[in-house]
């Protein structure tokens, strides 16, 4: 069974670059069978696909997100990472990793990290 | 960009079925998922390719999909089912989306 934890700074200054690691345990980053995910949830509000990365490198980026988004795989450390730069208030949210199968259903969760952007 | 609608909120009475909707263009092409999501929780995946339970969920929920609508069913519902459902697609232009969510409860 796969785990998924996130970790990095949970407040980050308006203007900045927000920047999330997921490290990955009971597996292998480097396997074919899984896509690597984020998804992010605004307090209160519903969820939003961030974007994916295959191991291979290959990436899946929400449009309204890719202009602002780098998600990047470290197989030596079986971590993927997030970064979104040029943040506002709007990007505050829980900031979940998972993963998924070439159907798209995200099957592993991590328990998610509070973001906050403020000054 | 691909959008999907469900209700705001279901209400459904202890022992009895909730239905909830999720609507899109010609959904009934694509794979939906489900999750059911409990307050300060992470998500957790009840149904995918839109009748599939995963190992561990009970066999009360179910899904299907027709048209330009993917419907969750809870059958003899709980008092630990209150939570919100979301549904989700993967579509060729907005790639991974989710639905707005439904929060039920259970009376």
């Amino acid at each position: 069974q796969l785990q998924l934890q996130e970790s990095g700074p949970g407040l980050v200054k308006p203007s900045e670059t927000l920047s999330l690691t997921c490290t990955v345990s009971g597996g292998s980053i480097s396997s074919s069978n899984y896509y690597w995910g984020w998804i992010r949830q605004p307090p209160g509000k519903g969820l939003e696909w961030i974007g994916t990365i295959y191991y291979s490198g290959s990436t899946y980026y929400n449009p309204s997100l890719k202009s602002r988004l780098t998600i990047s795989v470290d197989t030596s450390k079986n971590q993927f990472s997030l970064k979104l730069t040029s943040v506002t208030a709007a990007d505050t949210a829980v900031y979940y990793c998972g993963t998924h199968s070439s159907s798209w259903y995200i099957d592993s969760w991590g328990q998610g990290t509070l973001v906050t952007v403020s000054s | 960009s691909y959008e999907l609608t469900q209700p705001l909120s279901v209400s459904v009475a202890l022992g009895q079925t909730a239905r909830i909707t999720c609507g899109g263009n010609n959904i009934g092409s694509k794979n939906v998922h489900w999750y059911q999501q409990k307050p300060g929780q992470a998500p957790v995946l009840v149904i995918y390719r839109d009748g599939n339970r995963p190992s561990g969920i009970p066999e009360r929920f179910s899904g299907s999909n027709s048209g330009n609508t993917a419907t969750l069913t809870i059958s003899r519902a709980q008092a630990g089912d209150e939570a919100d459902y979301y549904c989700q697609v993967w579509d060729s232009t907005t790639a991974n989306v989710f639905g707005t969510g439904t929060k039920v409860t259970v009376l």
